[in-house]
């Protein structure tokens, strides 16, 4: 059964540092994997998809990594700012399943 | 640029009313979802369809029913609201599985709250 873990599940630091969330899945049997935005009591927002096929997909100041063999994904932040502050959610699609499989979340906050 | 479109933002029904939170994506996507997210139980899947007239229970069908009457539209019923279905209420549609199918669009998402 696919799971997907995210860690950590909080991170506070101050504006300006780069940082990296983490998530990782039990099955490598996927087709993609999504990051995705949430703020408070907002819908979700997609950062960045990667296929199976791919290694890192980029935006702006947001990097995304697949490792399929490893079953990791990074997330990387560059010069993180105040409006950053969010949860960040990993999701992968199974080949087996219809349904996104979610990672819990990870709750960012960004100090001024 | 919207793609997922959520008729409401925001809905406040009673008890034993019948609600209809509405869905429109604008992709030509096959597949669509309703979720919803309540605090400390992520995303939880009522609901998806993956074509016309189809649909299939996801993890929590209880209570709700759904529409499906043309491609881009997907309707999600509560027959009898109750106080327990007080929650956020998200939309997500894409493309059909495959080595280079479509990530999932989300819309804003309904709260909805029932007194």
């Amino acid at each position: 059964k696919q799971e997907v873990t995210q860690i950590p599940a909080a991170l506070s630091v101050p504006e300006g540092e780069n940082l990296v969330l983490n998530c990782s899945f039990t099955d490598s049997a996927i087709y993609n994997l999504q990051w995705f935005r949430q703020d408070p009591g907002k819908g979700l927002t997609s950062l960045l998809l990667i296929q199976s096929s791919q290694r890192e997909q980029t935006s702006g100041r947001l990097n995304a990594s697949l490792d399929k063999s490893s079953g990791r994904s990074t997330l990387y932040i560059a010069a993180s700012q105040p409006g950053d502050s969010a949860t960040y959610l990993c999701a992968v699609r199974p080949v087996s399943n219809y349904q996104l499989i979610w990672g819990a979340g990870t709750k960012l906050i960004i100090k001024p | 640029d919207v793609k997922v479109t959520q008729s409401s933002r925001y809905l406040v029904k009673r008890t034993g009313e019948k609600v209809f939170l509405e869905c429109v994506q604008d992709m030509d996507h096959e597949n669509m979802f309703w979720y919803r997210q309540d605090p400390g139980l992520g995303l939880r899947l009522i609901y998806f369809s993956y074509d016309v007239k189809m649909k299939e229970k996801g993890d929590i069908p209880e209570g709700y029913s759904v529409s499906r009457e043309k491609k881009e539209r997907f309707s999600l019923i509560l027959e009898s609201a109750s106080t327990n279905q007080t929650s956020m209420y998200l939309c997500a549609s894409t493309t059909p599985g495959g080595v280079q199918s479509d990530g999932y669009t989300f819309g804003s998402g309904t709260r909805l709250t029932v007194v």
